[in-house]
């Protein structure tokens, strides 16, 4: 069935330092989806991708959807301590109704 | 305008009881999920539904019940509740088909 896979689980990042997750789709994705939960917290919505090849800046956060729309990245640069949480990507099932796929996320801690 | 309303936050259920998670959006959203969470495994699809009176199974769906009578409430009923299913749950709504969820503030259920 389709897959969504992130890599790393978990990065531990010095504040300041630049870090990049990755999410790779078994399937062609429509859109592509990235949220963040905090720890203690429930998933938020950050951006969607559409477009093959698509960039969006929000701050310090890099988006970008592969040019076959199978893969994802964020960029995270100047890590800050309020970048601390769980990263997700998803997107939506290619099987039936839309149903979104979540990656297994990447774990952000961020030492001082 | 409260969004997606989960209730209780907290329960802790002994083996073979049953109860129901309750789940509310007033954003008149016709797609509604839950979700589990384990750690490791990002978030899993339990049920989904694309409006009243319709459902559907996701990845891990034995165990649980849903229905939808309405746009706005869909409760998730554990029949027997087992140890396997402590976990955090969460109930999400979304406009369009695939698109942005928005997420409840989650359910963290033991069972003992």
């Amino acid at each position: 069935g389709q897959q969504v896979m992130q890599i790393p689980q978990y990065q531990h990042v010095q504040e300041g330092e630049d870090f990049t997750t990755y999410c790779n789709s078994s399937t062609t994705l429509s859109n592509i989806q990235w949220y963040k939960q905090r720890p203690g917290g429930h998933p938020v919505f950050l951006i969607q991708l559409v477009k093959s090849g698509e960039v969006k800046k929000q701050k310090r956060l890099t988006f970008q959807f592969g040019e076959a729309k199978k893969n994802s990245s964020l960029h995270i640069t100047a890590t800050q301590t309020t970048d601390v949480g769980t990263y997700f990507c998803a997107g939506p099932r290619t099987d039936s109704w839309g149903k979104l796929q979540f990656g297994a996320g990447t774990q952000v801690v961020v030492t001082p | 305008n409260a969004g997606v309303t989960q209730t209780p936050k907290f329960q802790v259920l002994k083996t073979g009881q049953s109860m129901t998670l309750q789940c509310a959006q007033d954003m008149n959203h016709e797609y509604m999920s839950w979700y589990r969470q384990d750690p490791g495994m990002g978030l899993r699809l339990i049920h989904y539904s694309v409006g009243a009176g319709i459902t559907d199974q996701g990845e891990v769906p034995n165990g649980y019940n849903v229905s939808r009578s309405t746009t706005e409430d869909f409760p998730l009923r554990l029949l027997s509740a087992a140890p396997s299913q402590t976990s955090v749950y969460f109930c999400a709504s979304s406009f369009l088909r695939g698109s942005e969820a928005f997420f409840g503030q989650g359910t963290r259920l033991t069972v003992v």
